[in-house]
């Protein structure tokens, strides 16, 4: 069964523009959870979609946003770049409907994207 | 704040000595998971251990959960310098699924 996939790997951009990361799950999976990894605040949560619907949101700007297709593979974009947004940013699948529970994550080799 | 806090933030051990590192968070939780990451690439799951559960093993891994002092402990028996790597604890909170709540990690350094 094939991982979790992200593209592109590496992404450089300019402060100002947006830029949007891909992410396809694992077959099967239906969730798709998007984490942002920095060294001084470490991984944080920025949304979960479930059915293309959004059913958790973090704690980050509305320049962060996301969507999911119906073949649940996700898309985040932000938008109006800051230096601050360089990040690894990871996605994860898994299958979701855990009763309430977050089960397993698999996460992906993410993007590393740098704002300059 | 962060919800889980690792404990030691750095860990250097000789191959074949276990190591051990140790979890504590705030609010009640469903489950709580350890992920492993080699240097900037992404988390390998480890093992998810539930709230009505006080120990899993997985090979070399035990992991132990306290719901009253709310911790938990991961230890690596004979360690491999493969396994170097930085570990995190993620919770998963009641009434938020979907959104784990990661510690800032263990950097472990295992030497040959």
């Amino acid at each position: 069964k094939a991982g979790v996939t992200q593209t592109p790997r590496y992404l450089i951009k300019t402060r100002g523009q947006q830029v949007t990361l891909s992410c396809s799950p694992i077959s099967g999976h239906r969730s798709v959870s998007w984490y942002q990894q920095t060294p001084g605040q470490g991984l944080q949560f920025l949304f979960e979609y479930f059915s293309e619907t959004q059913r958790n949101k973090g704690n980050f700007p509305g320049r962060f946003s996301g969507r999911q297709f119906s073949n649940s593979r996700s898309e985040m974009n932000v938008s109006t770049l800051e230096l601050g947004d360089s990040a690894l940013y990871l996605c994860a699948s898994s299958f979701g409907s855990g009763g309430g529970e977050t089960d397993t994550q698999y996460f992906g080799p993410g993007t590393r994207l740098t704002v300059l | 704040s962060q919800q889980g806090e690792e404990d030691p933030q750095a860990l250097s051990i000789q191959e074949g000595e276990n190591a051990t590192m140790n979890c504590s968070y705030k609010t009640s939780i469903n489950n709580l998971q350890w992920y492993r990451q080699n240097s900037g690439r992404g988390l390998v799951h480890l093992i998810l251990i539930r709230s009505n559960e006080r120990e899993k093993h997985s090979g070399r891994l035990r992991v132990t959960l306290d719901t009253s002092k709310k911790s938990s402990s991961l230890l690596i028996t004979a360690s491999r310098a493969a396994d170097t790597a930085s570990y995190f604890c993620a919770t998963d909170i009641r009434g938020s699924q979907g959104n784990l709540i990661f510690g800032k990690g263990t950097k472990l350094s295992v030497k040959p």
